[in-house]
């Protein structure tokens, strides 16, 4: 069963865009939203995350919105630039949980064209 | 940039063999997790850890095992490896807590011929 649902699977921008990545949880229980980034052989890196008692958050070019009633949380990368070219993933993690276990979204991978 | 190490980078073996993938982390992390990455795919778990001598099942069943018996080391074990095992194996590690920061490893792309 897919908890986080992310979209789209690739997104190319040109240099100076705006990439968005969707996600949409299904699991309530769910405080905790990070994002998530990779690039090619490399393991994944935290990027930004959000708790549900915000609707925004911003970091540099990075945004994370956040609507808590529509269970969607999306990335807004400003100003894209070739080298954000990489593969992003959305997780959520459930309240109360002491693993820290993560659910992950199929991820995106997003091209930067200069 | 996260002090976590994972040996080999790269593994082609034959069907039947065991092997042996290692995890090291140098931040004194006592949760440690393994996820299973198919390309273009997103991350599964397929086991963790609380700290030393306690090890979980993820939510992927995986036919692997882990140890844990020293803070730093979190090796995945396969027995007989089959062509169905051939993936990208990732380690991560994290402080206690439910929502610490998972720093991850650069994996071990595995190929089982």
């Amino acid at each position: 069963q897919q908890q986080v649902k992310q979209s789209p699977q690739s997104l190319i921008v040109q240099k100076g865009g705006i990439s968005i990545i969707n996600c949409a949880y299904e699991n309530t229980a769910f405080d905790y939203f990070p994002w998530y980034q990779q690039f090619p052989g490399k393991g994944p890196a935290l990027l930004i995350a959000i708790r549900p008692d915000v609707s925004e958050k911003k970091e540099g070019r990075f945004t994370i919105s956040f609507n808590k009633s529509a269970k969607q949380f999306s990335l807004h990368i400003m100003d894209s630039q070739p080298g954000d070219s990489a593969t992003y993933f959305c997780a959520a993690s459930r309240r109360l949980s002491n693993t820290g276990k993560l659910i992950f979204g199929q991820g995106t991978t997003l091209q930067v064209k200069p | 940039e996260a002090d976590i190490y994972q040996t080999p980078r790269y593994l082609v073996i034959g069907t039947g063999k065991k092997i042996t993938l290692e995890c090291s982390q140098t931040m004194g992390h006592d949760k440690m997790y393994w996820y299973q990455q198919d390309p273009g795919m997103e991350l599964h778990l397929i086991h963790y850890s609380y700290g030393v001598n306690s090890t979980e099942k993820g939510d992927l069943s995986s036919e692997s095992t882990v140890s844990r018996i020293r803070t730093e080391h979190f090796p995945l074990t396969l027995e007989s490896a089959r062509p169905s095992h051939t993936s990208q194996y990732l380690c991560a590690s994290s402080r206690a807590g439910g929502k610490e920061t998972q720093y991850f490893g650069p994996g071990t792309r595995l190929l089982v011929l």
